[in-house]
């Protein structure tokens, strides 16, 4: 089966400064790529996501990258804001079942 | 309107009762699922169920039953319940695979005494 593994398990960054998280997938069947943002008390959202036949995309201060060849995807946050602080999780699917990281917990210092 | 809704938010329990969590979804998705997030934040899938057909079922001890009555609720049962049970539990749906997004509830945390 897949596995997805994710770095770093913590991240401290200062308030306006960025913030990347980087995961890693084995199965390279897997064409669909989400990001979740899990806030305190409450529920994974989805934030971003990708599929396999695109390589970046933005949403405001959210991208994501992919790199198919090296099978990896990295979600980046730019100008961060306290309200980012939050476990992020990365997920990997082929179809039926999501494979998610380990989660990311980041937070933000104003 | 709440997408994946969940009851309760909060169950607290004895060991060795029966316990049910109910989810709803109003997406009009056609799988659902159920997750267990451990103290880590680890998540864990449990089941998958598609148009009421089981199609995932995890290495979950047989005293977790999930039910679907219809497309948009699935419910979990919990038998017997046991102290490593103490979890949150997420229900989330999607539409049909392949590479659908999953919507998630809000969790019921349940502590097993």
């Amino acid at each position: 089966g897949e596995n997805v593994e994710q770095h770093p398990s913590t991240l401290s960054v200062q308030e306006g400064d960025s913030a990347v998280i980087k995961c890693t997938y084995s199965d390279s069947a897997s064409n669909y790529f989400p990001w979740y943002k899990q806030e305190l008390g409450k529920g994974p959202q989805l934030i971003i996501d990708i599929r396999s036949n695109v390589g970046e995309k933005k949403d405001q201060r959210i991208a994501v990258t992919l790199n198919k060849t090296a099978k990896h995807f990295s979600l980046h946050i730019t100008e961060t804001q306290p309200e980012d602080s939050a476990v992020y999780f990365c997920a990997a699917t082929t179809g039926n079942q999501f494979y998610f990281g380990t989660g990311t917990s980041l937070t933000v210092i104003p | 309107d709440t997408a994946v809704s969940q009851t309760p938010k909060y169950l607290v329990t004895q060991m060795g009762n029966d316990k049910s969590i109910k989810c709803e979804q109003n997406l009009g998705h056609d799988t659902m699922y159920w997750y267990k997030q451990d103290s880590k934040k680890f998540l864990k899938i449990m089941f998958s169920y598609n148009n009421k057909e089981l199609i995932i079922n995890e290495t979950v001890p047989n005293r977790f039953s999930p039910k679907s009555p219809d497309k948009a609720h699935l419910n979990l049962h919990i038998n017997s319940l046991e102290l490593g049970d103490s979890a949150v539990y997420f229900c989330a749906s999607s539409v049909l695979p392949p590479g659908g997004a999953q919507y998630f509830g809000p969790g019921t945390r349940l502590t097993v005494l």
